[in-house]
């Protein structure tokens, strides 16, 4: 079964708007919640990721806020930007062992 | 500080030959992970190694997938007698040993196998 749940499914926002994608978790032994960025024909690159002792981390542009108790966690995306243009991927990973991915945002931002 | 390398960037195979996939991890990473992308689709673990040992392998098919972490060298990771399905994007993450507190994996730019 899915045990990260990602949406939506893709996504199109104007330039200088904010993007938001959601995920929803199952074990909560999970411990490690990052997001990834790729590109067609790349590989994953980290964005930004959280532990569940905190609420919220910021990086730039980028904040991920997190629900422990919803179990739940989010990308919002500041000022999109053309070059923002990617696929996104939440996932959740426990015990430094393998990351489980959601199903991936197709992130679309128009001029 | 090169990142994760991995090779070849694109293989052709032909059904029932064998493909095999290299990757050396980040400097000073000791642990590394393999996870296959089919088309239009997300990414799916496969197989978690150290240094001469395997930590995980729920993700692998039982038959012709085998991955290994030598002493010295690259991870390998080998298909046998492909078939079409095995066409995907494979990659291959690493991460640093675990007493440096870190969680972060690391992926590198992948292989695209493709079986004809």
């Amino acid at each position: 079964q899915q045990q990260v749940k990602q949406s939506p499914q893709s996504l199109i926002v104007q330039k200088g708007g904010i993007s938001i994608i959601n995920c929803a978790y199952e074990n909560t032994a999970f411990d490690y919640f990052p997001w990834y960025q790729q590109f067609p024909g790349k590989g994953p690159a980290l964005l930004i990721a959280i532990r569940p002792d905190v609420s919220e981390k910021k990086e730039g542009r980028f904040t991920i806020s997190f629900n422990k108790s919803a179990k739940q966690f989010s990308l919002h995306i500041m000022d999109s930007q053309p070059g923002d243009s990617a696929t996104y991927f939440c996932a959740a990973s426990r015990n430094w062992g393998k990351l489980q991915f959601g199903a991936g945002t197709q992130v679309v931002v128009t001029p | 500080n090169a990142g994760v390398m991995q090779n070849p960037r694109h293989l052709v195979r032909r059904r029932g030959q064998e493909a095999r996939l290299r990757c050396s991890p980040m400097k000073g990473h000791s642990h590394v992970y393999w996870y296959r992308q089919l088309p239009e689709e997300g990414l799916k673990f496969m197989v978690y190694l150290q240094k001469e040992n395997i930590i995980d392998e729920s993700g692998m098919p039982k038959e012709r997938f085998s991955a290994e972490f030598p002493k010295e060298g690259p991870s390998i990771l080998r298909i046998q007698q492909v078939v079409r399905g095995d066409s995907a994007a494979y990659f291959c993450a690493s991460s640093p040993a675990r007493d440096r507190g870190s969680y972060e994996q690391y992926f590198g730019p992948g292989t695209r196998l493709t079986v004809t």
